[in-house]
């Protein structure tokens, strides 16, 4: 079975840029969830999205948003990228029934230069 | 502030010491869930509780989740190098069904 990809591993741009960061949950997740993590802290909480909906959004600007796709994949999108927003972003693959174990991706290492 | 803290914040101790590490809230959690993540890559999931007073092994990891499912425990006996990482609890928060982690514990085992 494989496991919670995301794409690119590695992003690299200007301030006042737009990123795009992709998820595909494991087969059967209808949940995924986005993080930051900037360098040595912990997770804060992005986005969740459940069966195609945003259920509900972490304390960061609007600049912040994303969608989950008719195949739960998921995007996020960060407009006007600032310089503080250089962090490892994680997706969590959760199948929505029973406990909530949360299945990570590697992380999409954003750098905003 | 957090909803789950976790404590000690970093740990450093020496290859065969045993340690215990600690995630407390004052809310119930209907489970919590302990992760291992080393850098550069996401979290592994080690184990869920959900029973409080429940107790789980994992070979020298012992998982313990509190009678009053408000708080969890993970001790590791004679620690090993492998074991270095940052060690996170999370858990459903019950008003908005959200899964938040507490901030962590960093953990380093020296040979």
């Amino acid at each position: 079975e494989a496991g919670v990809t995301q794409s690119p591993t590695h992003l690299i741009k200007t301030r006042g840029q737009q990123a795009t960061l992709r998820c595909s949950p494991i087969s059967g997740h209808t949940s995924v969830y986005w993080y930051q993590q900037a360098l040595g802290l912990g997770l804060q909480f992005l986005l969740w999205y459940d069966e195609g909906e945003e259920r509900n959004r972490g304390n960061f600007p609007p600049r912040f948003s994303g969608r989950q796709f008719p195949n739960y994949s998921s995007e996020l999108n960060v407009n006007a990228l600032e310089l503080e927003d250089s962090a490892l972003y994680l997706c969590a693959s959760i199948q929505g029934r029973g406990p909530a174990e949360a299945f990570f991706g590697q992380g999409t290492r954003l750098t905003v230069v | 502030t957090q909803l789950l803290e976790q404590s000690p914040q970093f740990l450093s101790i020496q290859e065969g010491e045993n340690l215990t590490v600690y995630c407390n809230s004052s809310s119930v959690f209907s489970s919590l869930q302990w992760y291992r993540q080393e850098p550069g890559e996401g979290p592994v999931l080690l184990v869920t509780v959900v029973t409080g007073g429940e107790v789980k092994k994992l070979k020298r990891l012992t998982f313990q989740f509190g009678d009053a499912r408000k708080d969890s425990s993970l001790h590791i006996t004679a620690a090993q190098p492998g074991d270095t990482g940052l060690y996170l609890c999370a858990g459903p928060y019950s008003s908005a069904s959200k899964i938040i982690f507490g901030s962590g514990t960093r953990l380093s085992i020296r040979p």
